[in-house]
C-alpha cells in the first residue's frame, strides 16, 4: 500500500487561505468517505483536524475545513495564522490488507 | 478526559526486543481499537496495526508482520506493543474514532532507538 500523494510544502500569508490535496485511488480516498487530516507542531503529536472528509472535532477552529472529489481530498485553512504553522497528514481507510495509510505530508509556512 | 500516556524512551540493541506501553484513562478502553504509528527521524506517519482491547483481536500491516505483538491488560486499561524491529522511530499509540475511520486522540510518543 504506497502512501497518499500531498505536496510537500505549502505557504501563505497571514489571512489567506491555503488548501492542501491529498491524492489516492479508488481503493482508499475515492472509495471511502473516511478521510482525516492531522496536525503536527514539532516535537508534539499529532492533533485531529477533520475527519471523515468534512466533519471537525469539538474544539478545532472553523478556519479549518475539508472535502473530497473523487480519488483527491483537500484540507483548506482560511484566515491563516502563525499558530497554522506545522506539518499536515491526511489518512484514509483503504480496501487492502493494510487498512489504514497516511500521506507523505505536507509542510505549512506562514510568511 | 480521555488520556494516552506511553512509557518513556528506550534504547535497544539489534536483534534485541521492547515493549512500549499505552496507558489510557478517561473513557471505556474496551469500547475503542487502539491503533499504533511509526514516525522514522525526520520522517512521515506510517499505519503498523491495531488492537481490539475488548477481544485482544489484532491486525498488522503487512510490513510489519512478524515484527510486532500487540497485546493489552484491560485491568489496567494498557495497551502494549511489543517490537523487533531494528529501526530507530517514534512510536504513538492512538485511539480509533467510533465510526473506525480516524484517530482522535493520541499518546505522546515513545522513541525507540536501536545503537550497538
Amino acid at each position: 500500500q504506497s502512501a497518499l500523494t500531498q505536496p510537500a510544502s505549502v505557504s501563505g500569508s497571514p489571512g489567506q487561505s491555503i488548501t492542501i490535496s491529498c491524492t489516492g485511488t479508488s481503493s482508499d480516498v475515492g472509495g471511502y468517505n473516511y478521510v482525516s487530516w492531522y496536525q503536527q507542531h514539532p516535537g508534539k503529536a499529532p492533533k485531529l483536524m477533520i475527519y471523515d472528509v468534512t466533519n471537525r472535532p469539538s474544539g478545532v477552529s472553523n478556519r479549518f475545513s475539508g472535502s473530497k472529489s473523487g480519488n483527491t481530498a483537500s484540507l483548506t485553512i482560511s484566515g491563516l495564522q502563525a499558530e497554522d504553522e506545522a506539518d499536515y497528514y491526511c489518512s484514509s481507510f483503504t480496501s487492502t490488507t493494510t487498512p489504514y495509510v497516511f500521506g507523505t505530508g505536507t509542510k505549512v509556512t506562514v510568511l | 478526559q480521555v488520556q494516552l500516556v506511553q512509557s518513556g524512551a528506550e534504547v535497544k540493541k539489534p536483534g534485541a526486543s521492547v515493549k512500549v506501553s499505552c496507558k489510557a484513562s478517561g473513557y471505556t478502553f474496551t469500547g475503542y481499537f487502539m491503533h499504533w504509528v511509526r514516525q522514522a527521524p525526520g520522517q512521515g506517519l506510517e499505519w503498523m496495526g491495531w488492537i481490539n482491547p475488548n477481544s485482544g483481536g489484532t491486525h498488522y500491516a503487512q510490513k510489519f508482520q512478524g515484527w510486532v505483538t500487540m497485546t493489552r491488560d484491560t485491568s489496567i486499561s494498557t495497551a502494549y506493543m511489543e517490537l523487533r524491529s531494528d529501526d530507530t522511530a517514534l512510536y504513538y499509540c492512538a485511539r480509533g474514532t467510533a465510526a473506525a475511520g480516524s484517530f482522535d486522540y493520541w499518546g505522546q510518543g515513545t522513541l525507540v532507538t536501536v545503537s550497538s
